[in-house]
């Protein structure tokens, strides 16, 4: 079975500029997330998708960075204009439903904004 | 609100030495779940384990064994026997019932020296 697949894996764009990451998920996985991890942290979660609507957008800086899932398969992360705090790893994961399944993580896309 | 705390930052062993990781956890509801992840230098999160509060029992799996004691909320992962592939951040997370995302500790970087 093929995992959570992201790209690209790494991305260094200046301050300002935008970025944009994508993700799919393992095949019949309703719940799509994506994950910020600044280094040395766990990751935190920016916004969580079931099928192709939001479920929980709260901590996600909606000034500059946005989340889609068209279809209720991959999803993009955008974010415009990026600044020099956003530097991390961005990480998406899937699982078969919202509560109690265990995630399934992607290797990330490790961004560095300079 | 929930908290998950993961008070060793970096822990070095040598090699076949038993080490155990420290998980204490925060949260109000009587119904929550408990997970392991580790991350290895590849950077991919990669689930171990998840547990629910209602199954106190010890869980061991080969080299792996955690202690779920609800009486001092830990959750507590120990590695038998450490091997140089073990070594990686490992990361206690922490997950309530409805839609509240999962919340992760800092996690625990594990050095195993040869």
């Amino acid at each position: 079975e093929a995992g959570v697949a992201q790209s690209p894996r790494y991305k260094i764009i200046e301050k300002r500029q935008s970025v944009a990451f994508w993700c799919n998920p393992i095949s019949g996985h309703a719940t799509l997330y994506w994950y910020q991890q600044i280094l040395g942290q766990g990751p935190k979660l920016l916004i969580q998708f079931q099928n192709n609507g939001v479920v929980d957008d709260s901590q996600l800086p909606k000034d500059r960075f946005s989340a889609e899932r068209l279809k209720g398969v991959d999803s993009t992360l955008k974010i415009q204009p990026a600044k020099l705090e956003d530097s991390a790893v961005y990480l998406c994961a899937s699982s078969l439903g919202l509560v109690a399944y265990e995630q399934y993580f992607g290797p990330g896309t490790r961004l560095t904004v300079t | 609100a929930q908290k998950v705390t993961q008070a060793q930052t970096e822990i070095s062993v040598v090699e076949k030495e038993d080490v155990t990781l420290d998980c204490v956890y925060e949260t109000r509801d009587t119904t929550y779940y408990l997970f392991w992840y580790k991350q290895p230098p590849s950077g991919e999160l990669v689930f171990l384990i998840r547990r629910n509060s209602f199954d106190e029992q010890n869980e061991i799996s080969g080299r792996y064994s955690w202690n779920f004691q609800k009486s001092t909320s830990s959750f507590n992962f120990t590695i038998t026997a450490s091997q140089v592939v073990d070594s990686a951040v490992y990361f206690c997370a922490l997950s309530e019932p409805g839609n509240t995302p999962l919340v992760f500790g800092k996690g625990t970087r594990l050095s195993v020296i040869a």
